[in-house]
């Protein structure tokens, strides 16, 4: 079965500070792992994708994520915030190609302090 | 930017009543669209996935006598929440593969927040 767990419900910290956000995914094939910002009252938008190869993908906005097969982890970074980063951040996963259900994470709130 | 429409943006019915959303898929083609529910506070659930001239696959806890959901051609589908109550309020999203070929990546319309009195 697949599933995805991000362990901490909110995190917050200062503008300018290093973000780290955990997922962890379970899932007995090579997954297609997402991460999607959801900003107040809006819907949700694509930060960045991981399919295969260099396990360090870029998205927008300076945030990056790892993926780690051995750890079962797709960990979202930013090295600097900015308040603007305050939103819910969902780690979604998906499974083969041939279907087009995906499993999101229970997501992660960050605030920003200024 | 991902170039999938829904409407109304947010809805306000009375407890008992239905009410009816719409997710247009524009200068691509939606073979496949998911239905999403967030309920607050929670994550997103699958509600169904509707795939042209397929049957529609509900998940556990959804059925289609309470979200029915039409999908006459490759750009639009909708769904109704018939009889709303209070559990059924959420951000309903719907999300489409394979904006620009890319079939791996589901691209999101910004929902439509349901307001159950």
């Amino acid at each position: 079965a697949q599933s995805v767990t991000q362990p901490d419900a909110r995190v917050t910290v200062s503008e300018g500070a290093s973000l780290q956000l955990r997922c962890k995914y379970s899932y007995s094939g090579t997954p297609y792992l997402f991460w999607y910002v959801q900003y107040p009252r809006q819907g949700l938008q694509l930060l960045l994708k991981y399919y295969s190869g260099d396990p360090v993908v870029q998205g927008v906005n300076g945030f990056e994520a790892e993926f780690s097969k051995s750890n079962s982890s797709f960990h979202l970074r930013k090295a600097s915030v900015h308040w603007s980063d305050s939103a819910v951040y969902f780690c979604v996963l998906k499974g083969p190609s041939n279907t087009n259900k995906v499993v999101f994470g229970t997501g992660t709130r960050l605030q920003v302090l200024p | 930017g991902a170039l999938v429409y829904q409407y109304p943006r947010r809805t306000i019915c009375k407890s008992g009543t239905s009410m009816r959303m719409e997710c247009q898929a524009v200068g691509f083609q939606a073979t496949s669209v998911a239905w999403y529910r967030q309920s607050p506070q929670k994550t997103f659930e699958l509600i169904a996935l509707s795939t042209v001239n397929s049957a529609i696959k509900y998940e556990q806890n959804f059925t289609q006598e309470k979200f029915p959901i039409s999908h006459p051609n490759l750009s639009f589908s909708s769904m109704t929440v018939l009889n709303a109550y209070l559990e059924d309020r959420g951000l309903y999203l719907c999300g489409v593969p394979g904006l620009g070929g890319r079939q791996d990546t589901q691209y999101f319309g910004p929902g439509t927040r349901l307001l159950v009195l």
